[in-house]
């Protein structure tokens, strides 16, 4: 099993510019979120999904799009970049509910660096 | 919203000393506490969990105590090692969903 997988792993883009960053992960798990990490402040949750068809916001959703049409995959979209989304993006999953283990698995990040 | 608070943000220890890090969480409902370990330009990879239903948990050299009431919890590292060196993050969340992450503690071990 690969895991789970991220690309790109590294990105610049200008500011106003839109970009997709791709997550996979072929352990059939339910649950699937995003964080991104800045310096000093953790991890914080971008969106998550229970589900395929099923996504929610988490912690700082302003600027992201998520959509889940698979179990596999949970891409994340820049809508229209700004410095204040320079970070490092992981994507992250875990079993679901129906089960009593609940280990969340990272990739390995995409660094951004918006101009 | 959801809110976790971990402290100290930097913790320095002599190697073969104990660490201890704490958490306490807003959200009553949460029953899932994971610790992760992230080392320096690497992914967070899980070290230990506890579940609300066990107020203690052991492996080896790491321990995590847990207090419903007063919504806090703790990271006990025993015989500290260089390379435990890293920067620990406490999380909650209800059910192993929505998991929301402390801001994170850096871990100095020296030898």
């Amino acid at each position: 099993n690969a895991g789970v997988t991220q690309t790109p792993k590294f990105q610049v883009l200008k500011t106003g510019q839109s970009m997709t960053l791709q997550c996979a992960q072929d352990m059939n798990h339910e649950y699937m979120s995003w964080y991104r990490q800045d310096p000093g402040m953790g991890l914080r949750l971008i969106h998550y999904s229970v589900g395929a068809g099923i996504t929610d916001q988490g912690e700082v959703p302003n600027g992201y799009n998520v959509s889940r049409s698979t179990t596999e995959d949970f891409p994340l979209r820049l809508l229209s970049a700004a410095p204040s989304q320079t970070s490092v993006y992981f994507c992250a999953s875990s079993r679901g509910l129906r089960t009593t283990y609940n280990e969340q698995f990272f990739g390995p990040g995409t660094r951004l660096t918006v101009l | 919203g959801e809110n976790v608070e971990q402290h100290p943000s930097t913790l320095s220890v002599q190697e073969g000393d104990s660490a201890v890090i704490k958490c306490t969480y807003s959200d009553s409902a949460s029953n899932y506490f994971p610790w992760y370990k992230q080392e320096l330009g690497k992914r967070p990879q899980l070290i230990i969990d506890i579940r609300s239903n066990v107020g203690e948990k052991k492996d080896q050299r790491i321990a995590v105590t847990l207090n419903k009431t007063a919504k806090h919890f703790s990271l006990h590292i025993t015989e500290t090692q260089p390379e435990d060196s890293a920067v620990y993050f406490c999380a909650a969340s209800v059910g192993g969903f929505k998991t929301i992450f402390g801001a994170g503690t850096r871990l100095f071990v020296k030898a």
